[in-house]
């Protein structure tokens, strides 16, 4: 079956530095992919998506770019803040056969230090 | 700014009894979903429903699970004898009428922790 993996956590960082979260994916076909964000004691936001090959998502100063060679959609920011800390999923979408439910990864935890 | 709201935001629970999740979609939305998340673990799907009917389920959703919309603007779930392991957040989440081959975005809300001892 379908299913996304993502770097483990938690990531440390100070602030301004470059963040990289690795995300590969695996499923046949071509699905739809997104990172979700969940900031402290809040639910799931999408942060960004892309819905075929080579599009590039961005939001807030992160990208993605979906690459379909490497199966992988990595999430980055050049910068950092400390109000980017926060819980990152990975996730992906079959909607090229009808199917909605998000596949998740299992989490990053980003921790930006003053 | 339209959000989902799920209520209560944590539930303690006594093991076999029957707990409700409720959620509110966002007005104009028409699939509603149901994710868990065991702490530690990835957020899992469980059920997606559209037009009053289950559109789709994962295995974990079993003959202790149910959904309903029973009115307008509700949409609930109902595990009728809780165990120990349903102990997890559930989130709702909703999203638009999709379009064409377009994946419009599923909006969560803040979850419900349930506590089962």
């Amino acid at each position: 079956g379908d299913s996304v993996t993502q770097m483990e956590g938690p990531v440390t960082l100070s602030e301004e530095a470059f963040l990289t979260i690795n995300c590969t994916y695996t499923a046949t076909g071509y699905p739809s992919l997104f990172w979700y964000v969940q900031y402290p004691g809040e639910g799931l936001q999408l942060l960004l998506k892309a819905t075929k090959a080579d599009d590039k998502g961005s939001n807030k100063g992160f990208e993605a770019t979906y690459r379909k060679e490497t199966t992988s959609f990595h999430l980055e920011k050049g910068s950092v803040q400390v109000s980017d800390s926060a819980v990152y999923f990975c996730a992906l979408t079959r909607m090229d056969t009808g199917r909605r439910a998000l596949t998740f990864g299992s989490g990053t935890r980003l921790q930006v230090q003053p | 700014e339209p959000e989902v709201t799920q209520t209560p935001s944590h539930q303690v629970t006594q093991m076999g009894q029957e707990v409700i999740l409720r959620c509110v979609p966002i007005s104009n939305h028409l699939y509603f979903y149901w994710y868990r998340q065991i702490l530690g673990q990835k957020v899992e799907f469980l059920v997606s429903f559209y037009n009053n009917e289950i559109s789709e389920k994962s295995e974990i959703f079993d003959d202790q699970f149910s959904v309903e919309r029973p009115d307008g603007s509700n949409f609930t779930l109902k595990i009728r004898s809780t165990k120990l392991e349903d102990s997890a957040m559930y989130f709702c989440a909703s999203s638009e009428r999709f379009r064409g081959n377009m994946n419009t975005e599923a909006f969560f809300g803040q979850g419900t922790r349930l506590t089962v001892v």
